[in-house]
């Protein structure tokens, strides 16, 4: 079975600052896909970033970016020049390249201090 | 352009009940893909319709269906609620075909006591 671990609760960070949170996942696939998604309060779930697995070059987005660690099954994001409105629930996701089911992690809780 | 809409926003009910919750997909998507998140969790697939038909559904008991409507709109049915079903219900939409992102509403807060 795919799961996806957040080994993070809760990230702090000081404004303007850099703050990496942590993804694991397991699967045995050879095709499938990654994300991060930010969930603010107002619980609408945005989308972040997303990785192909078959592609090598970390995705970048703005001031977010992924080191897709594809042997160690790792996917973490790097949040440079944090701002305020950064702060969120950030979860990791995983897909298969067959199905369009997302399987979660629990999230991390980011702060972002002033 | 419209995005995900759901509602109600809130609601509560009482155990044994039974509750409809609706989602309107974003403009131009056919595919509505239904989570539950219970507190302090990540969203877990209930599942997905397409051409009013479930396509894949996760671990969630028979008490939880679904329809799609020919506008692609859906609605996710619980039935027998229990405590347990307490939890914030996502609908997230996307294209059949290909790779696309799946786009989340705001969800509904289902409060069962």
């Amino acid at each position: 079975a795919q799961t996806v671990t957040q080994s993070q609760p809760e990230m702090s960070v000081q404004e303007a600052e850099t703050v990496t949170l942590s993804c694991t996942y397991d699967t045995s696939e050879s095709d499938y896909y990654l994300f991060w998604y930010k969930q603010p309060p107002s619980r609408q779930m945005i989308l972040v970033i997303r990785q192909e697995a078959y592609k090598q070059q970390n995705a970048t987005e703005n001031r977010f970016s992924v080191n897709f660690q594809k042997a160690a099954k790792s996917f973490s994001l790097k949040i440079s020049d944090s701002q305020l409105g950064d702060a969120a629930m950030y979860f990791c996701a995983y897909r298969t390249g067959g199905s369009e089911k997302l399987v979660f992690g629990k999230g991390t809780k980011l702060t972002v201090n002033p | 352009d419209a995005g995900v809409t759901q509602s109600p926003t809130h609601l509560i009910k009482t155990r044994g009940q039974q509750v409809t919750l609706r989602c309107s997909p974003k403009s131009g998507h056919d595919t509505v893909s239904w989570y539950q998140q219970a507190l302090g969790q990540g969203p877990q697939f209930i599942f997905q319709y397409y051409e009013e038909e479930e396509r894949q559904r996760g671990n969630f008991p028979d008490r939880f269906s679904g329809h799609q409507f020919p506008n692609y709109s859906s609605e996710l049915n619980v039935n027998a609620l229990w405590l347990g079903d307490s939890a914030l219900y996502l609908c997230a939409s996307s294209l059949s075909s290909g790779y696309y992102e799946q786009y989340f509403g705001p969800g509904t807060r289902l409060t069962v006591t």
